[in-house]
C-alpha cells in the first residue's frame, strides 16, 4: 500500500497567517492527490482534487501543489472557519489510503 | 443536491455481523458517472476506504478487511450497504458512505460524504 505522510501532525496559527500543510507519498502518485477539511464531528469534506483543482464552492484562500511524491496545501489568509483538521488522499493505486492528519489550531 | 446518510446499529457484538445502509438523495445510485464507497474513520488508524461498487455491480475490496465485506446496492430503494462479519474491538469506528468519481482505474476522490455511523464493538 502506499503510505502517506503529513507534516506537520499540527499546527497553531492566528488569523490572517499564512498556512502551509505537506503530503508525501511513499512512492510517486503523478497528480493523484486531493486534500480534505474536516471539523469535529462532521464528515471529510473535499477541497482540492487532482493535487491544485479547486472543489466548487470552496474559497480562493485555498491551494494545492505538487506531483510525483510530494504535495502542498496552503491557505492563503487563515480565517476563523478553517480552523479544522486537514487530510490528504492519494487514489494513484489501490487501496486508496489517507494521510493521517493535520490539525490547525488557534494560537 | 446529492445527500447520504448512513443508518445501523450503534452498538454490536464482537463475533458478530455489521450492517449498514446508505440511503442516497438527490441523485441516482444508477448514474454510471459515479461509483458508491465506504470508508471508515477509527481514532488511532485513521481513514481506510473499505469498498466500492459500481452499479453495475463491478466491486473491489480493501485486501486487508477481504473475505469479511459485502457491498450491494439496492436501486428500487436508492441505497447501497456493507456487511462486515467476524467483528472485533478494531473495528470500532465511524463509517462514512461516498461517492466516487467513475473512472477507468475505479480509484478518485470522494464526494460527497455521509454524516458518519459510529459502530462501536464490544460485549
Amino acid at each position: 500500500d502506499i503510505q502517506m505522510t503529513q507534516s506537520p501532525s499540527s499546527l497553531s496559527a492566528s488569523v490572517g497567517d499564512r498556512v502551509t500543510i505537506t503530503c508525501r507519498a511513499s512512492q510517486s502518485i503523478g497528480i493523484n492527490l486531493h486534500w480534505y477539511q474536516q471539523k469535529p464531528g462532521k464528515a471529510p469534506k473535499l477541497l482540492i482534487y487532482e493535487a491544485s483543482r479547486l472543489q466548487t464552492g470552496v474559497p480562493s484562500s485555498f491551494s494545492g501543489s505538487g506531483a510525483g511524491t510530494d504535495f502542498t496545501l496552503t491557505i492563503s489568509s487563515l480565517q476563523l472557519e478553517d480552523f479544522a483538521t486537514y487530510f490528504c488522499q492519494q487514489s494513484d493505486s489501490a487501496p486508496q489510503t489517507f494521510g493521517h492528519g493535520t490539525k490547525v489550531e488557534l494560537k | 443536491q446529492l445527500r447520504l446518510q448512513e443508518s445501523g446499529p450503534g452498538l454490536v457484538r464482537p463475533s458478530e455481523t455489521l450492517s449498514l445502509t446508505c440511503t442516497v438523495s438527490g441523485g441516482s445510485v444508477r448514474r454510471s458517472s459515479y461509483y458508491w464507497a465506504w470508508i471508515r474513520q477509527a481514532p488511532v488508524k485513521g481513514l481506510e476506504w473499505i469498498a466500492s461498487m459500481y452499479y453495475s455491480g463491478r466491486t473491489s475490496y480493501n485486501a486487508a478487511l477481504k473475505g469479511r465485506i459485502t457491498i450491494s446496492v439496492d436501486a428500487s430503494k436508492n441505497q447501497f450497504s456493507l456487511n462486515l462479519t467476524s467483528l472485533t474491538a478494531a473495528d470500532t469506528a465511524v463509517y462514512y458512505c461516498v461517492r466516487g468519481l467513475a473512472s477507468g482505474s475505479g480509484l478518485n476522490w470522494f464526494d460527497p460524504w455521509g454524516q458518519g455511523s459510529l459502530v462501536t464493538v464490544s460485549s
